[in-house]
């Protein structure tokens, strides 16, 4: 059963305008949630995190929103560049020294 | 620098046959962990440890085994009872203790079983 969802495979966002990429969990247990980054082939690479007492953390162009109530989060890219393009993953983990587990990823495309 | 090292990137192996995929880090992380990815779907988890000389199974352990004999290294060997081998394999480490941290991943071995 998939705890990590993630509803959109693909999005496309003209270079400049904001991306959101949006994220659903069903365990309320879950108090970490971040944000991976991912390009063909390679490894994943950690973009943002945000814990369960936050509702807001912003890095530079990136801001990730929890709504716990509506077990909801996204990642919110602006303005969004080229090299932005790949695949977002997020992940959430319950507790300290426990698994993460995974959404299927979202594919964003950044049009120049 | 620090990271992780996968080796190979590209490994052909025969049906059948048992093969090991390699994962070192020198992050001196205690956590270690491996992950694999189908085309379409996320990461998967195979199997984590903790600690040295301790391993959990994930949620597609069957047909994989692990040893953390050593902190720097967490070798995954996938055996021929493994129905659907051929995938994205991909480890990662995290430090381990009190509060969060995020993983650091390695580039990824892509495994083809014909």
């Amino acid at each position: 059963d998939q705890q990590v969802k993630q509803n959109s495979p693909s999005l496309s966002v003209q270079e400049g305008r904001i991306s959101i990429l949006n994220c659903d969990y069903t365990n309320s247990m879950f108090d970490y949630f971040l944000w991976y980054k991912k390009y063909p082939a390679e490894g994943p690479t950690f973009l943002i995190s945000i814990s369960s007492i936050k509702d807001k953390n912003e890095d530079g162009r990136f801001t990730v929103f929890l709504n716990k109530s509506a077990k909801h989060l996204s990642l919110h890219i602006v303005p969004s560049q080229p090299g932005d393009s790949a695949v977002y993953f997020c992940a959430a983990s319950a507790g300290t020294g426990n698994q993460f587990y995974f959404g299927t990823g979202t594919s964003l495309t950044v049009i120049p | 620098d620090g990271g992780i090292t996968q080796s190979p990137k590209y490994l052909f192996r025969k049906e059948g046959q048992n093969v090991t995929l390699s994962c070192e880090q020198n992050l001196n992380h205690d956590a270690m962990y491996w992950y694999r990815q189908d085309p379409g779907q996320g990461l998967r988890l195979i199997y984590y440890s903790q600690i040295v000389n301790d391993f959990q199974k994930g949620d597609i352990a069957e047909g994989y085994s692990v040893s953390r004999e050593k902190k720097e290294s967490f070798p995954l060997t996938v055996t021929s009872a493994q129905k659907n081998p051929t995938a994205f394999y991909l480890c990662a480490s995290s430090p381990r203790g009190r509060g969060h941290y995020e993983q650091y991943f390695g580039p990824g071995t892509r495994l083809t079983v014909t």
